[in-house]
């Protein structure tokens, strides 16, 4: 199984400031046949299903605001929230899909400073 | 609107029996993957089980392979989780996912759609 590795653990950052979250992969997601990164990104309130923020490493599901930005390729990924606001607290969880089964990261929470 | 509910969970004996249920809406059911993800008490989130829109492919994790079936009903827009000789460790709340991938194939295995949950407690 590829095991999906996120940091920090949890991170605190002021409104309005950037928070980047950090997922590596045990092994490449890269797809070579069509260059793509099988790579999602959720979002998960306190109380409430995770929601789907990013998908094939950089693409934003639609109605996702543009603040939400996805990068990286082969093991290394990162999520940014460029000017955070308070309902984005939040638990986020990187999440491959590049083979069966498909796994999650073990989730970094993020808080208001 | 997309619609996903899960109903049947509930607290059960250890070794026992129960079958999740989730009745969906707003799409064309019939031509989607669907998924189990579940959540331990305040842990991450486990991929349990896929299913391909024609029901020809299926997927467990090794988990709860030989315990539990993935199945779907595309004429009553609904998919089913029987769990069997359930453990302690299957406590969780069971979520129902829908993939985006339509048509042939067996899913991409990301999910769009989430339901709310329900919740399955194995304990004597």
């Amino acid at each position: 199984d590829i095991v999906m590795t996120q940091s920090p653990d949890s991170l605190a950052v002021s409104l309005g400031e950037r928070a980047t979250i950090n997922c590596k992969s045990s092994r490449s997601v890269l797809y070579s046949s069509n260059n793509k990164n099988y790579l999602a990104w959720y979002q998960q309130k306190p109380g409430q299903p995770p929601k789907l923020l990013i998908y094939w490493a950089s693409t934003r599901e639609s109605g996702v605001p543009d603040r939400f930005s996805g990068s990286g390729s082969g093991t290394d990924f990162s999520l940014t929230i460029s000017s955070l606001q308070a309902e984005d607290v939040a638990v986020y969880y990187c999440q491959q899909y590049y083979s069966t089964p498909p796994t999650f990261g073990g989730g970094t929470k993020v808080e208001i400073k | 609107e997309v619609q996903l509910v899960e109903s049947g969970g509930g607290l059960v004996q250890p070794g026992r029996s129960l079958r999740l249920s989730c009745a969906t809406s707003g799409f064309n059911f019939d031509d989607y993957a669907m998924h189990w993800v579940r959540q331990a008490p305040g842990k991450g989130l486990e991929w349990v089980s896929g299913i391909s829109w024609n029901s020809d492919s299926r997927d467990y994790a090794d988990s709860v392979k030989g315990r539990f079936t993935i199945s779907r009903d595309n004429a009553n827009n609904s998919l089913y989780l029987e769990m069997k000789s359930l453990r302690a460790e299957d406590t969780a709340v069971y979520y129902c996912a829908k993939d985006p991938s339509g048509g042939d194939g067996s899913g991409y295995y990301y999910f769009d759609y989430w339901g709310q949950g329900t919740p399955v407690t194995v304990s004597s």
